[in-house]
């Protein structure tokens, strides 16, 4: 079975400083990866995946995160982070067959002036 | 396009109260769904997803219960509520396949008095 782990539970970055989250997997064959982002209050809302292809992906919001295999990793990243940007956000691996994601347990990030 | 409906938004009930919180889906047909708690500073605890109409798969025992009585319907459940039931609910919809993304409604925040 597939696991995540976010080993971060907080991070406070400052406003216009770059971002890294961390994510790490656990799964035999190839993985299906997502990043979620969560406000206060609201639903997960999508902010990229990788299926395969171009190790790099692009999502929404200015976010990109890169698949490495060699370190069963998918670190999220943004090169300036805004005060909007606090939120909490959630790493997620998918299988084949029918299965539901399975997600970790998030990391909260707090943006300051 | 695809939307999702959980309601309500809020609600406050006291213990040993029944419950039944409602999700729907349009703009697509026969998804998979979901329902999730957050505890508070907690993450994502899957409950229950099923697949198709009358096919419920229980990730945790518990006070509560799942039902699909339509092909875009869910509802979650109890006969008597506990204060451990206390939370956030996430209902959530994906296309068939673990490797597709989950699409999150809005959430009911439920206080336990």
């Amino acid at each position: 079975a597939q696991s995540v782990t976010q080993p971060d539970i907080h991070i406070t970055v400052s406003e216009g400083a770059s971002l890294e989250l961390r994510c790490n997997y656990s799964y035999g064959a190839t993985p299906y990866l997502f990043w979620y982002v969560q406000s206060p209050g609201q639903g997960l809302q999508l902010l990229l995946k990788y299926f395969s292809g171009d190790t790099l992906v692009q999502g929404i919001k200015g976010f990109e995160a890169e698949f490495k295999r060699s370190q069963s990793s998918f670190n999220l990243r943004k090169p300036s982070v805004h005060w909007s940007d606090a939120a909490e956000y959630f790493c997620a691996v998918g299988a084949s067959g029918n299965t539901p994601l399975v997600f970790g347990k998030g990391t909260r990030l707090s943006v300051i002036a | 396009s695809q939307t999702i409906h959980q309601w309500p938004a809020t609600l406050v009930q006291p213990v040993g109260s029944p419950l039944s919180l409602e999700c729907t889906v349009e703009g697509t047909s026969n998804p998979n769904l979901y329902w999730y708690r957050q505890a508070a500073g907690r993450g994502l605890q899957l409950l229950f997803y099923s697949v198709g109409i009358g096919q419920i798969s229980s990730e945790v025992p518990q006070n509560l219960s799942a039902s699909r009585p339509q092909d875009r319907q869910f509802i979650l459940s109890s006969k008597k509520l506990l204060l451990s039931d206390s939370g956030f609910y996430l209902c959530a919809w994906s296309v068939l396949g673990g490797n597709q993304p989950q699409h999150f409604g809005d959430g009911t925040r439920l206080s336990i008095l």
